[in-house]
């Protein structure tokens, strides 16, 4: 929604692969956030990315969660050697007008 | 204590009633307050913007209380499309960050 596209829409891997989200949100937009939201449960906040400032990961879970925004774009989030309890819905989420717009998610379910 | 409390629900009423959620969040440095819709199996979208005079659309009435740290949302003549998750979410500024912080969410079930 609002100029957020996110792929894959749904991911399936097995235990102990590594698996990379990509967030592609129209230009224009400086700042960009990922969340986790696993069933039943709130909005986990993630990283923050902010123009050419360095970002802010202080929700990354664990040191397999990393994150980059390449030319101030698209952003892409890779969980290494992933676990069961990585299992959620990833969210992208951009500022417009003060109000963050997200993106669909990746669905990720680890077996 | 989380930063932002709703209660979970599940609010189950019928077609026409009026209903209402609570939010409270503890940062008194908040400055934007916002509800949030998500349905099931979706993102999050913006509902309404939350102002201290409090503010009106249609059948949904948004209420802020700075003093008390307490935001409601009253939904009017509910319609079974109203099902959903309604999240409370509250942003500050932390640095040159805007930082949004989301409740659990309360989840509204209308019934025909």
């Amino acid at each position: 929604g609002a100029g957020v596209s996110q792929s894959p829409s749904n991911k399936v891997t097995e235990k102990g692969k590594d698996v990379e989200l990509r967030c592609d949100p129209i230009s224009g937009h400086t700042a960009l956030y990922w969340y986790r939201q696993s069933l039943g449960q709130g909005l986990e906040f993630l990283i923050y990315f902010q123009g050419n400032s360095a970002p802010d990961k202080s929700g990354l879970p664990s040191d397999r969660f990393s994150a980059e925004r390449t030319g101030g774009s698209v952003s892409t989030l890779t969980i290494q050697r992933t676990q069961q309890e990585d299992s959620a819905v990833y969210l992208c989420a951009i500022i417009s007008m003060q109000t963050q717009y997200f993106g669909p998610g990746t669905r990720l379910l680890v077996l | 204590r989380k930063e932002v409390e709703q209660d979970p629900g599940p609010f189950n009423v019928p077609e026409g009633a009026t209903v209402a959620f609570n939010c409270t969040y503890s940062n008194s440095a908040s400055q934007s307050f916002f509800w949030y819709r998500q349905d099931c199996r979706k993102e999050p979208k913006l509902l309404m913007s939350v102002y201290s005079s409090g503010n009106e659309d249609g059948r949904f009435t948004a209420q802020l209380n700075r003093a008390s740290q307490y935001i409601s949302l009253l939904i009017r003549d509910s319609k079974l499309s109203d099902s959903a998750t309604y999240l409370c979410v509250v942003s500050r500024l932390s640095g040159s960050a805007r930082q949004l912080t989301f409740g659990s969410g309360t989840q509204l079930t209308v019934l025909p």
